[in-house]
């Protein structure tokens, strides 16, 4: 299995613009969540889907980042309008639903 | 919610020596309790999990123990090497796998 894929891998963007961060699971997992990585926050959940239903987006910072999964195979995280302190990696990951989380390989968004 | 305290957060070994990191959890339903290990650009990996029925874990030179009176979990590193130089991440979640992170542990193993 190819494992957890995001793209892009890396993201320069100027502030105000709209980023499209995507995700596809693992095939057969049916919970996928999406985390954000900082130095100054660690690991934060933003949100989890399970069964393409958003569960939890208690984590999701403020309207302008906004999540969906249109299927059981694809994932967007959209952040509109980006700013400076949106720069992060943000990690996709799936399960089957209570059992191990696969981690992707992150996308880098550095907002300018 | 959960909240999850990892201690030390940084963690220096001679290779060869062990490696202890230790957790604290809040919320007493949390019965799931990986740790992950994630190195320099790289993605979280998992390296062992622990469930609230099982008290301790081994796997080779890694061993998780798990108290759930006191909310603590504990990672240790045996026999430790350069390639287990990394950051190390311990987790909690209850029943809606919803994992909270500690605030992770850097390991730097001298050679």
């Amino acid at each position: 299995d190819a494992g957890v894929i995001q793209s892009p891998r890396h993201e320069v963007t100027e502030m105000g613009q709209e980023v499209t961060l995507r995700c596809k699971p693992i095939s057969g997992h049916n919970s996928l969540f999406w985390y954000r990585q900082t130095m100054m926050r660690g690991l934060e959940l933003l949100i989890y889907f399970n069964n393409n239903v958003p569960i939890d987006d208690s984590g999701m910072p403020e309207d302008r980042f906004s999540a969906k999964m249109p299927n059981a195979s694809f994932s967007t995280l959209k952040i509109q309008p980006s700013e400076p302190r949106d720069s992060a990696v943000y990690f996709c990951a799936s399960s089957i639903y209570g059992n191990t989380i696969y981690f992707g390989e992150g996308s880098w968004l550095t907002v300018v | 919610g959960e909240n999850v305290e990892q201690h030390p957060s940084t963690l220096s070994v001679q290779e060869g020596d062990s490696a202890v990191i230790k957790c604290t959890y809040s919320d007493s339903a949390s019965n799931y309790f990986p740790w992950y290990k994630q190195e320099l650009g790289k993605r979280p990996q998992l390296i062992i999990d622990i469930r609230s029925n099982v008290g301790e874990k081994k796997d080779q030179r890694i061993a998780v123990t798990l108290n759930k009176t006191a909310k603590h979990f504990s990672l240790h590193i045996t026999e430790t090497q350069p390639e287990d130089s990394a950051v190390y991440f311990c987790a909690a979640s209850s029943n809606d796998y919803k994992l909270s992170f500690g605030a992770g542990t850097t390991v730097t193993v001298r050679a």
